[in-house]
């Protein structure tokens, strides 16, 4: 148990809407991660927090919006989805910053019609 | 750009056998690098860490090395069983804790 938990865990949207995903921590990870995995592309790096209202891009951050107001959520928004956002999302967050790693959280797969 | 690579991209072996799964980066300033396991439709499971400083972690039946000069890591299985079927991604942990994934080696063991 990474004690990263994700939801939904599957959802259908249509092109254009506003869809959030949410993101719960319950280690007091500092450092918080969305990543999308995808055919082709393995995962990549959407957005990063290292603390509470820290956040920075990752590799792929366009059409993506994320908050961290508290440090246990990190919420990923998808502004106005589009098709190419369909994909898995990986929430992970690693205990410190330190030498520990990332821990990931069960994903939400994510499909826009 | 760090760039990761895994090779080979799917390995199919009898139960029993001992494999080795390869990982090569392209910036040798890495902070760690990490492998992990991905069982289809499932999250990623955390297998070992070898931080910058060191050359090689094990767990159980896997030891992971790490070589940052010629920037490759080999993850070794020994003694693979059908429950080791999986896809095992290496990851480099470079500045803020970010990773850079490679896209993986899908593994079946074969009972």
């Amino acid at each position: 148990d990474a004690g990263i938990t994700q939801s939904p865990r599957y959802k259908i949207t249509e092109t254009g809407r506003q869809v959030t995903l949410m993101c719960h921590q319950t280690w007091s990870h500092s450092y918080m991660f969305w990543y999308r995995q995808d055919l082709g592309h393995g995962l990549r790096l959407i957005y990063y927090s290292a603390a509470a209202d820290i956040t920075d891009k990752g590799e792929v951050p366009d059409g993506y919006v994320v908050s961290r107001s508290k440090t246990e959520n990190f919420p990923l928004t998808l502004e106005s989805a589009t098709r190419s956002q369909t994909s898995v999302y990986f929430c992970a967050g690693n205990p410190s910053g330190g030498p520990e790693g990332q821990y990931f959280g069960p994903g939400t797969r994510l499909t826009v019609t | 750009k760090q760039e990761v690579t895994q090779i080979p991209a799917a390995l199919s072996v009898p139960e029993g056998e001992n494999l080795v799964l390869n990982c090569s980066f392209t910036d040798s300033a890495i902070y760690n690098l990490q492998w992990f396991r991905q069982d289809p439709g499932k999250g990623l499971t955390s297998l070992l860490l070898i931080q910058s400083s060191q050359r090689e972690q094990t767990s159980g039946r896997l030891n992971a090395s790490l070589d940052k000069s010629s920037g490759r890591s080999t993850l070794y299985i020994a003694a693979s069983q059908p429950g080791d079927s999986a896809t095992y991604l290496c990851a480099v942990i470079q500045g803020a804790q970010k990773l850079v994934f490679g896209q993986g080696t899908r593994l079946t063991i074969n009972p």
